[in-house]
């Protein structure tokens, strides 16, 4: 079936740092990749829907600003968190798809000190 | 706005036990439906797709159904197992909009007692 891959699955850094979430799609061209925010017992939150090739579209409340995200492949799409502090430590999945339905990544542990 | 519930939170049962967990949604016009499974610090594993044409879905032990008119989906558990505890999201992909998205729901955190 196919596979998303995505890297780190756990990174801890400090305050002020800038840290970069990677997403793979391993056997499939993905037209368009997603972005989801996870609070600890909470259900997941799309941040961000982003197609090859264009600028993300980002939801509502979500700062664009903050959470850079590129796709610059089919293959590709990186989140990166620009001075994370505290309070952007989370769960970040990942997510693509080329039709129906979404294929996931196994996420990141955001941990910020 | 168009959001997904899911009915109970958290449910405990013993080992052996079929349950049911459920899923509403406050817009009939989905394209499809979706259950997932999250163990603790993982990600997503998808379990049942539901297309909007489709009344239900079976795959192994599991079996979910879905009722567009009423807004309702079930996830049926038979023979559980301790190995079933996780938690349980289902997901929604609505009509329209510039892109098709994924809207998932509260989740519901089974454990199965052995």
């Amino acid at each position: 079936g196919a596979v998303v891959s995505q890297h780190p699955s756990w990174v801890i850094c400090k305050s002020g740092t800038s840290v970069k979430i990677e997403c793979r799609s391993l056997d499939f061209q993905a037209t368009t990749m997603f972005w989801y925010r996870q609070f600890p017992k909470q259900s997941l939150m799309l941040m961000a829907t982003s197609n090859e090739g264009s600028k993300a579209t980002y939801e509502q409340g979500v700062e664009k600003d903050k959470f850079l995200i590129n796709h610059a492949s089919l293959t590709l799409s990186t989140l990166t968190v620009t001075s994370a502090h505290p309070e952007d430590s989370s769960f970040y999945i990942c997510s693509a798809r080329q039709g129906i339905p979404q294929h996931f990544g196994d996420g990141t542990r955001l941990s910020i000190l | 706005k168009q959001e997904v519930t899911q009915i109970p939170a958290a449910l405990s049962v013993p080992e052996g036990e079929n349950l049911v967990l459920n899923c509403s949604f406050t817009d009939s016009a989905i394209y499809n439906l979706q259950w997932f499974r999250q163990d603790p610090g993982k990600g997503l594993t998808s379990l049942l797709l539901i297309q909007s044409s489709q009344r239900e879905q079976t795959s192994g032990r599991l079996n979910a159904s879905l009722d567009k008119s009423s807004g309702r989906s079930t996830l049926y558990i038979a023979a559980s197992q301790p190995g079933d505890s996780a938690t349980y999201l289902c997901a929604v992909i609505y009509y329209g909009g510039a892109t098709n998205k994924l809207i998932f729901g509260t989740g519901t955190l089974l454990a199965v007692q052995p």
